[in-house]
């Protein structure tokens, strides 16, 4: 069936590091896929999607490149900040429309 | 336009005690969607509306129930509430978009339940 594997976390950088959250999934087809992003306390909110081939989303200094070939939609930043912390999720589309999330991928930035 | 609305926020109940959540959204959005998140363990779908009138299972729905009252409302029901449903609770919504192929979902900001 259609998964998602994200890199495991948590992830911990010093602010202004470079991030990179590796996802790589499993669909049928040609899934959309989408980043959301979950503040503490908080409900899940859309980051970024891509929604063919070589598509790259971006959003608030966040980038993914929807890479077919390797079925990958790995998440970066070049410069991160502390209010970046929180958890992120993967998610592609499957053929019904429904989103499949990875395990999420605690993010903590210290000053 | 306040989005997803979710209550409770929090709920506390007894093994073998009821209760529904609910969830409604004014979007005018035609799908809806219940989530429960588990540490480790990401979103995983209990049920699903596609539209008013029809409720498909998801990967969980084992336990639940659900009603799609209207177009706006979608509530989910625990009949006997065990410990094992004690979980963050997320309700969603989506429009396709005219010949778009992908459906973004908008999330409430969820009900945190523990069954003891």
């Amino acid at each position: 069936g259609d998964s998602v594997t994200q890199m495991e976390g948590p992830v911990t950088l010093s602010e202004e590091a470079f991030l990179t959250i590796n996802c790589t999934y499993t669909a049928t087809g040609y899934p959309s896929l989408f980043w959301y992003v979950q503040y503490p306390g908080e409900g899940l909110q859309l980051l970024l999607k891509a929604t063919k081939a070589d598509d790259k989303g971006s959003n608030k200094g966040f980038e993914a490149t929807y890479r077919k070939e390797t079925t990958s939609f790995h998440l970066e930043k070049g410069s991160v900040q502390v209010s970046d912390s929180a958890v992120y999720f993967c998610a592609p589309s499957n053929q019904g429309g429904k989103l499949i999330f990875g395990q999420g991928t605690e993010l903590s930035v210290k000053p | 336009n306040a989005g997803v609305t979710q209550t409770p926020k929090f709920q506390v109940l007894k093994t073998g005690q009821s209760m529904t959540l609910q969830c409604a959204q004014d979007m005018n959005h035609n799908s809806m969607y219940w989530y429960r998140q588990d540490p480790g363990m990401g979103l995983r779908l209990i049920y699903y509306s596609a539209s008013e009138g029809t409720t498909d299972k998801g990967e969980v729905p084992n336990g639940y129930n659900v009603s799609r009252l209207n177009k706006r409302e979608f509530s989910l029901r625990l009949e006997s509430a065990a410990p094992s449903q004690t979980s963050v609770y997320f309700c969603a919504s989506s429009v396709q978009l005219q010949g778009a192929a992908f459906y973004e979902q908008y999330f409430g900001p969820g009900t945190r339940l523990t069954v003891t």
